[in-house]
């Protein structure tokens, strides 16, 4: 079972559209990460998230923080095709100090 | 900015044959984690290390050993290897370990097994 679900599994869109990719949990979280990773390549953290309810923009990229720390969502404004890669969202719950990641979000954006 | 330097970046083994990836972490950084990744896959955490001690380990096999040195870069060896252990090889640093300290990754040694 997977701790972090993340949703869709897969996106392809057009140069200019708007997308949200979600990360989804029934735990708490103490912080939660965003990542993008291109094919062959290490994942680049994008934002770092702690208190419930926040918003972080990076960007044409909003971040967001449930309320209650257990979900996430990732919004892009007027996608590029220099968004498209691999989005993962890896967090920390409990005393744990190791990231759990979810599976990513697969993005596309055509020209 | 200086990242995470890993080495090498591509490493093709024989089954049965050892392994050995190398990590650089940031400068300043005193925590190191190593991640498999496989095709289509999560990175999945194999071991970490905070001031040359091993703080965390996961599922990391038997077959497979790291140590991090004086200067806090790591190493990981890798014996006996399986066609199964073809995988992206992660290491990350952070400064200190804790809820909320931030993890960067390295560009990824890319292993295959033949």
């Amino acid at each position: 079972t997977q701790l972090l679900e993340q949703s869709p599994q897969f996106l392809s869109i057009q140069e200019g559209e708007n997308l949200t990719v979600y990360c989804n949990s029934s735990s708490v979280f103490s912080s939660l990460q965003w990542y993008r990773q291109e094919p062959g390549e290490g994942p680049v953290l994008l934002v770092t998230v702690v208190t419930g309810g926040e918003v972080k923009k990076l960007k044409r990229l909003t971040f967001q923080f449930g309320d209650a720390r257990k979900d996430s969502s990732l919004h892009i404004t007027a996608a590029q095709p220099g968004d498209t890669g691999l989005y993962l969202c890896a967090a920390k719950s409990g005393g744990s100090y190791i990231p759990t990641f979810g599976r990513g979000t697969s993005l596309i954006v055509h020209p | 900015a200086a990242g995470v330097i890993q080495s090498p970046r591509h490493l093709i083994k024989e089954k049965r044959e050892t392994a050995t990836l190398k990590c650089y972490p940031i400068p300043r950084h005193d925590t190191v984690y190593w991640y498999q990744q496989g095709p289509g896959q999560d990175p999945q955490f194999l071991i970490s290390f905070y001031e040359k001690m091993q703080s965390d380990k996961g599922s990391i096999p038997d077959r497979f050993s790291a140590q991090q040195f004086s200067d806090y870069h790591s190493e990981l060896n890798m014996s006996s290897l399986e066609l199964g252990d073809s995988a992206l090889y992660f290491c990350a640093s952070s400064l200190g370990v804790g809820s909320y300290n931030e993890q960067f990754f390295g560009p990824g040694t890319r292993l295959t097994v033949l």
